[in-house]
């Protein structure tokens, strides 16, 4: 099974930061890597897939970087409603599997 | 507008059983693969199972759930559904169904808001 690990599960920025989460698959995995973004309360929202392609609607602040085993999300200038909890997920086999999670909060 | 409302959730003891459905529609559900991702309260994402689109003839499930979940789907009715059983503490969880990215992809781009499964006694 593929094993995904976020870096660091906790961030804290500012409005206009520039800030970069990062995502490390236990094995080789392509560009079959998904980010989302969940906020409290509610569902998760998909921002990107695959690795690099920013969904339909997504802020271009918003991009993904990677392949293989190392991937990144990055939010180029921090805005109040990115603060939220941002999940990886692997997608290129079964048991599909999510990261354990970035929470971004203000500072 | 693609919607997913989940329903059926609630309190259940250990060891019961509990059926779960999702209504979906904006889309045609039939030609989309569906899947079942839980949350326990203040937790991470954790994948349950899937369901291949047409006749759902492939399933796959996560081991932690594996002989005691089965997915289901009612193409006629635009439902999905997930049987619970010999449910445990751990499965206490909020479960979202979410629908499959266009394209021969595992990404999950229209989800539900959830429903709450709590086991307990």
């Amino acid at each position: 099974d593929i094993q995904l690990t976020q870096s660091p599960s906790f961030l804290s920025a500012s409005v206009g930061d520039r800030v970069t989460i990062t995502c490390r698959a236990s094995q080789g995995i392509s560009s079959y890597l998904a980010w989302y973004q969940q906020k409290p309360g509610k569902a998760p929202k998909l921002l990107i897939y695959p690795a690099s392609t920013l969904q339909s609607g997504v802020p271009s602040r918003f991009s993904g970087g990677g392949s293989g085993t190392e991937f990144t999300l990055t939010i180029s200038s921090l805005q109040p409603e990115d603060f939220a909890t941002y999940y990886c997920q692997q997608v290129n086999s079964i048991p599909l599997a999510f990261g354990g999670g970035t929470k971004v909060e203000i500072k | 507008e693609v919607q997913l409302v989940e329903s059926g959730g609630g309190l259940v003891q250990p060891g019961g059983s509990l059926t779960l459905s999702c209504a979906a529609s904006g889309f045609t559900f039939s030609i989309y693969p569906m899947t079942w991702v839980r949350q326990a309260p203040g937790k991470g994402l954790e994948w349950v199972s899937s369901i291949s689109s047409g006749s759902g003839g492939t399933k796959n499930y996560a081991d932690s759930v594996k002989g005691r979940f089965t997915i289901s789907r009612d193409n006629s009715k635009g439902t999905l559904a997930l049987q619970m059983n010999s449910l445990r503490a751990e499965d206490t969880a909020v479960y979202y169904c979410a629908k499959y990215l266009a394209g021969a992809t595992r990404a999950f781009d229209s989800w539900g808001q959830g429903t709450l499964v709590t086991v307990s006694s």
